[in-house]
């Protein structure tokens, strides 16, 4: 089992531009979560989906971030017109569906918005 | 709305020592599940550890021990004879019972150094 894949590892995307970060989670895990990790914030929650579902998006900025899942082997996370303030680690996490599941983290993306 | 709160931003600790890192949460919730992970210099981030709110014992695992106390809401980590690999930072999350949302919330972790 190779954990939860996540790529790219790093990106640097120029202000305006997009932003698409990919994420495997582990097999047979059907929750699967988005956080984001910066020094000032720590880590953030942003959306999560269990069966491929959209359950709680409630940590998305609205306007410039969206997420999908397709299929039960991976997710996206896609920021539009990427700003300074983007630049974080994103983390992808999956875990089984149950209460008491611990996640299993990728390594993460590092984005950087020059 | 729940709360994770972690006062210590960091530790150090001598090699071979115990180690206690204290973790406080608000939750309206009567059953919740609380977890500690560890984030290495790496960025990798595993988990360590759970307590079910509606166990009294506390849980342990090899060398992590949680002190689970509930009327103070309060789930200290543990660490007995500390290695210098344990030299991480440390999160404290809590998820509700029964919600049927399973996402974390996260304490703004403590940072313990481990020296020889």
């Amino acid at each position: 089992n190779a954990g939860v894949i996540q790529t790219p590892r790093h990106k640097v995307t120029g202000k305006g531009q997009e932003a698409t970060l990919w994420c495997e989670p582990i097999s047979g895990h059907s929750a699967v979560f988005w956080y984001r990790q910066t020094i000032v914030q720590g880590l953030e929650f942003l959306t999560y989906f269990r069966n491929q579902a959209p359950i709680d998006d409630s940590g998305m900025p609205k306007e410039r971030f969206s997420a999908q899942m397709p299929n039960q082997s991976h997710s996206t996370l896609k920021i539009q017109s990427t700003q300074p303030q983007d630049s974080a680690v994103y983390l992808c996490a999956s875990s089984l569906q149950t209460e008491n599941s611990d996640y299993t983290f990728g390594s993460g993306t590092r984005l950087l918005v020059i | 709305a729940q709360k994770v709160t972690q006062t210590q931003t960091s530790i150090s600790v001598v090699e071979k020592t115990t180690v206690t890192m204290d973790c406080v949460y608000e939750t309206r919730d009567s059953s919740y599940f609380l977890f500690w992970y560890k984030q290495t210099a790496s960025g990798e981030i595993v988990f360590l550890i759970r307590q079910d709110s509606y166990k009294k014992e506390n849980a342990t695992v090899g060398h992590y021990s949680l002190n689970f106390q509930k009327p103070k809401s309060s789930i200290g980590l543990i660490i007995t004879a500390t290695q210098i690999e344990d030299s991480a930072v440390y999160f404290c999350a809590m998820r509700a019972f029964n919600t049927g949302n399973y996402k974390y919330v996260f304490g703004a972790g403590t940072r313990l150094k481990v020296i020889a």
